[in-house]
């Protein structure tokens, strides 16, 4: 069974701080994935990653960095946090192989991130 | 670019059927999943698409156009516990990531089932 873990479900922080979301998946996965999702809005790619010390900008990653030191852990860092970051962050992974070449993702619980 | 557009809310009632659509528009196409999430909970992969026709898995079922972009979820003998938020998301085949898994998403259709 495929598992994807964020570091917390919900946190709070103030503004300026700065902020560390770890995600850790353990099924090996070459590419992992930072979403933040908002309603109304759906889904917004951040950072991805294909490989160790590996990363791509997504749609959104203004605000944002990513740091991949081992295969199985991606962070997300708010190097500042502002009160527009106040969202749900969700962590994803995905092979490069998969049934049928579905190379489909895997998602982690999320973390509630309140900016103050 | 990418555009991949689906309705934002539907409501149905138990024991009945109900078919969400998603069209797209994207500049290549690698197949395109549906995901189904709960409030306050992760998305879960329920189905994947690369080919025309239609995918049958239980209660659910999933149609892709290549043609026309577009796809739809079929959901049968809908109970409570179908009520969620349920995702089109699209690989694309061509743009940086294409090769690495990236998919682009939908808004979301949220479900209500009423009893």
């Amino acid at each position: 069974d495929v598992k994807v873990t964020q570091s917390s479900r919900y946190l709070v922080k103030r503004t300026g701080e700065k902020v560390f979301l770890e995600c850790v998946q353990d099924m090996d996965h070459e590419n992992m994935f930072w979403y933040r999702q908002d309603p109304g809005l759906g889904l917004r790619l951040i950072y991805f990653s294909y490989d160790v010390k590996m990363k791509e900008k997504g749609d959104i990653p203004e605000g944002y960095s990513v740091s991949r030191e081992k295969k199985e852990r991606f962070s997300l860092i708010l190097e500042s946090a502002s009160t527009n970051q106040t969202s749900m962050y969700l962590c994803a992974s995905s092979s490069l192989t998969g049934d049928r070449g579905a190379y489909e993702q895997y998602f982690g619980p999320g973390t509630r991130l309140t900016v103050t | 670019g990418q555009n991949i557009d689906q309705p934002t809310e539907m409501t149905a009632t138990e024991g009945a059927i109900v078919q969400i659509n998603c069209t797209y528009q994207t500049s290549g196409f690698n197949g395109l999943f549906w995901y189904q999430q709960h409030a306050g909970e992760a998305p879960t992969f329920l189905s994947y698409n690369v080919l025309d026709g239609l995918e049958e898995k239980g209660r659910f079922s999933s149609f892709l156009s290549r043609s026309k972009g577009y796809s739809y979820l079929l959901l049968k003998e809908l109970q409570m516990k179908d009520s969620a938020s349920y995702l089109c998301a699209v690989r694309d085949s061509r743009g940086r990531g294409s090769t690495l898994g990236r998919l682009y998403f939908g808004r979301g259709t949220q479900l209500t089932v009423w009893p």
